[in-house]
């Protein structure tokens, strides 16, 4: 089974500081994905990689930043949190294939900003 | 990349068949359709996937008409742990690119 693993399942943060949510996954993906969910608002894209050391920006970029050295590994940063921030963040990963492009997600990574 | 509309909330009675449908009007050729399913808390959960006609797994079956512009996940005989937020995604075949999640349908399933 694929697993997607986000080191922090809950975090308190103050506003202004940097905050890191790890994610790693273990089936050797090329993609992997951050995403944010808020109620009504449903999974909105905040960055994706396709590839060590490359990004893309998704639909709501401002305010994060990402980083993969490695490829089981995409960190999201936020450098200096803010309490519109405070959300459920998802991390997924998926491969290349030929018959469909499925996304496994983590369990998610429940952030306060206070 | 194709958007998709699904009805927001749904509501069911145990044992009883539910079918969820997704418009995708502008589904490209080598799209793939996929649906997940997401309990509060926890992270979606891939269900099901399918180019054209049907495709059926031991969880649902998913249909999907010779045009392609819409889908329609089927869960059988639902019970009370069916209800969710379903979400369906149309997804380029091997992309690089960005995946979109639509708002999803809330299925609440009753007793």
């Amino acid at each position: 089974d694929v697993k997607v693993t986000q080191s922090s399942r809950y975090l308190v943060k103050r506003t202004g500081e940097k905050v890191f949510l790890e994610c790693v996954q273990d089936m050797d993906h090329e993609n992997m994905f951050w995403y944010r969910q808020d109620p009504g608002l449903g999974l909105r894209l905040i960055y994706f990689s396709y590839d060590v050391k490359m990004k893309e920006k998704g639909d709501i970029p401002e305010g994060y930043s990402v980083s993969r050295e490695k490829k089981e590994r995409f960190s999201l940063i936020l450098e200096s949190a803010s309490t519109n921030q405070t959300s459920m963040y998802l991390c997924a990963s998926s491969t290349f294939g030929n018959s469909g492009n499925t996304i496994y997600f983590g369990e998610g990574s429940w952030l306060t900003v206070v | 990349l194709a958007k998709t509309t699904q009805p927001i909330s749904m509501d069911s009675y145990e044992g009883q068949e539910v079918n969820i449908t997704c418009s995708h009007n502008n589904i490209a050729t080598n799209d793939y359709i996929t649906w997940y399913q997401q309990f509060p808390s926890q992270g979606p959960r891939f269900i099901i996937q399918g180019y054209k006609t049907k495709v059926t797994n031991e969880v649902a079956s998913l249909f999907i008409p010779a045009d392609r512009k819409s889908s329609t996940l089927s869960l059988p005989r639902v019970s009370l742990s069916d209800t969710a937020v379903y979400y369906c995604l149309v997804a380029l075949s091997g992309n690089t690119g960005k995946l979109i999640f639509g708002q999803g349908t809330t299925l609440q399933v009753k007793p």
